[in-house]
């Protein structure tokens, strides 16, 4: 079955700056990967997702890169901000399942 | 106009003991779904439904049973309660299966204290 792993476990970032989180998947008919944004006390959103037609998808100051060669993809926030803080997942799309990496807690740092 | 709502947000109870968490999507969603979350922040699933028909199905004790009265709605019932089911339990929903590359919307968690 898929395996998704995600790196770092922890993150924390200067406000203004970037965070790019990393996640590997290992099967490689996996074609849809979203990822989650979790604030605290509340359920994981829908931030960005991409498909394997494409390598790279932007919206706003988050954008999304997919290496199927290599079985990574990455999310890139740029321009972080105090309202970024949260715990981010990726995920990879298994036969009839989504299968969530571990999370990435992310800290903007004022 | 909460798209997934849970009832309860909060549950404390003692082991042994029986307990439901409830679930109701307004989206029109044909599938729905249980996740555990851990302490870890691990996100886990534990059951989907499609039309009311159990399509995943992960290794889950049998203390759990989920139930789905209609698309709209996806219960999870767990018998004899252990300390180990200790967690934030999440309900989804998505237009149809996620396999198919569908967006999952999540509800805002039930958050369970085995004591």
């Amino acid at each position: 079955g898929e395996n998704v792993e995600q790196h770092p476990s922890t993150l924390s970032v200067q406000e203004g700056d970037s965070a790019v989180i990393k996640c590997t998947y290992s099967d490689s008919a996996s074609n849809y990967f979203p990822w989650y944004k979790q604030e605290l006390g509340k359920g994981p959103q829908l931030i960005i997702d991409i498909r394997s037609n494409v390598g790279e998808k932007k919206d706003q100051r988050i954008a999304v890169t997919l290496n199927k060669t290599a079985k990574h993809f990455s999310l890139h926030i740029t321009e972080t901000q105090p309202e970024d803080s949260a715990v981010y997942f990726c995920a990879a799309k298994s036969d009839d399942k989504i299968i969530f990496g571990k999370g990435t807690r992310l800290h903007i740092l004022p | 106009d909460t798209a997934v709502s849970q009832t309860p947000k909060y549950l404390v109870t003692q082991m042994g003991n029986d307990k439901s968490i409830k679930c109701e999507q307004n989206l029109g969603h044909d599938t729905m779904y249980w996740y555990k979350q851990d302490s870890k922040k691990f996100l886990k699933i534990m059951f989907s439904y499609n039309n009311k028909e159990l399509i995943i199905n992960e290794t889950v004790p049998n203390r759990f049973s989920p139930k789905s009265p209609d698309k709209a709605h996806l219960n999870l019932h767990i018998n004899s309660l252990e300390l180990g089911d200790s967690a934030v339990y999440f309900c989804a929903s998505s237009r149809r299966p996620a396999g198919g590359g569908e967006t999952q919307y999540f509800g805002p968690g039930t958050r369970l204290l085995v004591l």
